[in-house]
């Protein structure tokens, strides 16, 4: 089925350094690959997301980067702060049945260190 | 204030007891989801719902239960028929259009003993 690999399962960087987080997906058809942040008992809020049709996205620190090809799919936190710290979901879309939902990643635990 | 809101945030029940989650979105969104998520693990499909009165199953919904009578609301019922239902549970709604952004509500940390 629909699969979703998300790596590494827990970061831990120095505050003021980059994190990359990787995803790759199984299905060619996924065309939409939203990030999402959730912090402890919270629910996941949408960070930044990206269509098939570009191959990076910024949004201040953050970006985005898509390779169809290979199908990965890459989030890079720049500068991080200690408020990045948090837990971190990929998901890709996939369509069945007419509905399109999504497949998560198994998160990223993403730890700044002061 | 616009939204999706989960009620309660915390809830405990006794094992062979059925459970009833609340979810309510006010974004005028046609489709509704229940994520289930367990410790250090990605979010699992239970049930997707994308117009009042229609829903159907996800990749892990034996054991639970919906209804969609009204647009706004997506009950979830965990029933004593599932083996392991303590687990954070998650809604989300989004509209139908290709690409659309899931929001999700704020969760319910379920605890059965």
């Amino acid at each position: 089925g629909e699969n979703v690999e998300q790596h590494p399962s827990t970061l831990s960087v120095q505050e003021g350094d980059s994190a990359v987080i990787k995803c790759t997906y199984s299905d060619s058809a996924s065309n939409y690959f939203p990030w999402y942040k959730q912090e402890l008992g919270k629910g996941p809020q949408l960070i930044i997301d990206i269509r098939s049709n570009v191959g990076e996205k910024k949004d201040q620190r953050i970006a985005v980067t898509l390779n169809k090809t290979a199908k990965h799919f890459s989030l890079h936190i720049t500068e991080t702060q200690p408020e990045d710290s948090a837990v971190y979901f990929c998901a890709a879309s996939i369509k069945r049945s007419g509905a399109q939902k999504l497949v998560f990643g198994q998160g990223t635990r993403l730890t700044i260190n002061p | 204030d616009g939204g999706i809101t989960q009620s309660p945030k915390y809830l405990f029940r006794k094992e062979g007891q059925n459970v009833t989650l609340s979810c309510e979105q006010n974004l005028n969104h046609d489709a509704m989801y229940w994520y289930r998520q367990d410790p250090g693990q990605g979010l699992r499909l239970i049930y997707y719902s994308q117009i009042v009165n229609d829903f159907q199953k996800g990749d892990i919904a034996e054991g639970y239960s919906v209804s969609r009578e009204k647009k706004e609301s997506f009950p979830l019922t965990v029933t004593s028929a599932q083996k392991n239902p303590t687990a954070f549970y998650l809604c989300a709604s989004s509209t139908l259009a290709t690409g659309s952004e899931q929001y999700f509500g704020p969760g319910t940390r379920l605890t059965v003993t």
